[in-house]
């Protein structure tokens, strides 16, 4: 069901920089809805990283950065910290569907 | 401090009715712009938008089960209700409730979530 595609892993050793990218078409991404990024550590509910495409909600470190291009966009993670294991998910509305969507996740994993 | 916490049944039998409740305290869904919503997780898969409800009563439902689906708020509880028909194992998941106040569709604070199994 989902509309956004999302790479289902990605991996960097600590202090890296990795990049998730969040697919989608002209109905969601592509119309100019913002896309919200999520991080979920194992176990827990998820937790919102990153909104509006580029806004950090208070407390969210400034290592982890989103931006946007056409129909897609990224969350970039620098200095890759072990506690930044977790699972990755975007969310945009679509507007052919009339509801929001979430990507597919990516997982990300520190060497 | 936005608090929210779902409750309900841990087990359903298939084709019942599921109702969740989300109990939250922090805000008033009387207030403009803010709204409360229903994402769900199957065990080991990706997160589903279920539905959401405004601060004015206004309701969106996720069209693939929209037919199922209804959510209700009680703002002197500050209660959100979610209800969903004809309960089929593919329906088991962890069931979270958010708070939309910062963005469009967005959660900026969920629940613990809250686990059903639909199995006879």
């Amino acid at each position: 069901q989902s509309v956004l595609t999302q790479p289902p892993s990605v991996s960097g050793a600590p202090g890296q920089r990795v990049t998730i990218s969040c697919t989608g078409s002209r109905s969601n991404i592509g119309a100019g809805y913002d896309v919200h990024w999520y991080q979920q550590l194992p176990g827990t509910a998820p937790k919102l990283l990153i909104y509006g495409n580029r806004k950090r909600p208070s407390g969210v470190p400034d290592r982890f950065s989103g931006s946007k291009s056409g129909t897609s966009v990224s969350l970039a993670i620098t200095g890759l910290q072990a506690e930044d294991e977790a699972d990755y998910y975007c969310q945009s509305y679509d507007s052919s569907l009339s509801g929001s969507v979430f990507g597919t996740g990516t997982k990300v994993t520190v060497l | 401090q936005i608090t929210l916490k779902e409750s309900g049944p841990t087990l359903v039998k298939p084709t019942q009715t599921l109702t969740l409740t989300c109990t939250f305290s922090g805000f008033s869904l009387s207030t403009s712009g803010v709204g409360v919503g229903w994402i769900r997780q199957p065990p080991g898969k990706a997160l589903e938008w279920l539905a959401l409800i405004y601060w004015d009563d206004d309701k969106r439902y996720s069209p693939f089960l929209k037919s199922r689906l209804t959510i209700t708020k009680d703002t002197s509880k500050n209660q959100v209700v979610l209800t969903m028909t004809n309960m089929d194992p593919v329906d088991t998941a962890t069931y979270y409730c958010g708070h939309s106040g910062l963005a469009f569709y967005g959660m900026d604070v969920w629940g613990q979530g809250t686990t059903v199994t639909v199995s006879s």
